[in-house]
């Protein structure tokens, strides 16, 4: 089984609402990952998280709030987003090694109102 | 540092053509290379990889061969389909941590 499950599939909120996306595998992987994609453009990629810890964060605003709970779960905490922040958010997770394969979710489509 | 380049786009081919998009790496050390598919309003999708000079991946009658020498991964297929059309994004990782460099990918329409 290579699935990454994300939910929700859309989300809609408006910039003074605090929302959370999910996403889970049980590939047994320990590194998991969030990347946002704009439109025509490739994955960005924002935290990644190995065993459990983040190990990076590539200069994400603050309104972004990353949660690994366990190894299976990876949330993405969202608060006071912009419009701009509107975007396809996709999760993928990998074995801990820099060269395994990431497997990625169906991505949540976030609109900020 | 470590960058990928690929063919701009869009590439609109006919039922049964022949596909090539280009795909060239810059890396330190000895990266794996990987070609993923993106559906519309769909997440990345693993089509094929490669791990080591001269490795060839496959699935689905797309190809790509890992050139050391010509630091490339080409993407290839023999005769396309309407399905095939979807966005290709050509992907490195290196052995220094756990990130993926995407090129800016190619969007494809084949038309019947």
């Amino acid at each position: 089984d290579t699935e990454v499950t994300q939910t929700p599939k859309h989300l809609v909120m408006g910039m003074t609402n605090k929302k959370s996306l999910k996403c889970e595998q049980h590939m047994g992987h320990r590194a998991m990952y969030w990347y946002k994609q704009k439109a025509k453009k490739p994955p960005e990629l924002m935290f990644v998280y190995s065993y459990e810890k983040l190990s990076i964060n590539e200069s994400v605003p603050s309104r972004f709030s990353p949660e690994c709970p366990n190894s299976s779960l990876l949330n993405l905490h969202l608060h006071a987003l912009q419009p701009e922040d509107s975007a396809l958010y996709l999760c993928a997770s990998s074995q801990v090694s820099s060269t395994d394969t990431q497997y990625f979710g169906p991505g949540t489509r976030l609109t900020v109102l | 540092g470590n960058s990928v380049t690929q063919m701009e786009g869009p590439v609109t081919l006919s039922e049964e053509a022949f596909l090539t998009i280009n795909c060239t790496y810059t890396a330190t050390g000895y990266p794996s290379l990987f070609w993923y598919v993106q559906y519309p309003g769909e997440g990345l999708q693993l089509l094929l990889k490669a791990t080591k000079a001269d490795d060839k991946g496959s699935n689905k009658g797309f190809e790509a061969t890992y050139r050391k020498e010509t630091t490339s991964f080409h993407l290839e297929k023999g005769s396309v389909q309407v399905s095939d059309s979807a966005v290709y994004f050509c992907a490195l990782s290196d052995n220094t941590g756990n990130q993926f460099y995407f090129g800016t990918g190619t969007s494809l329409t084949v038309i019947p």
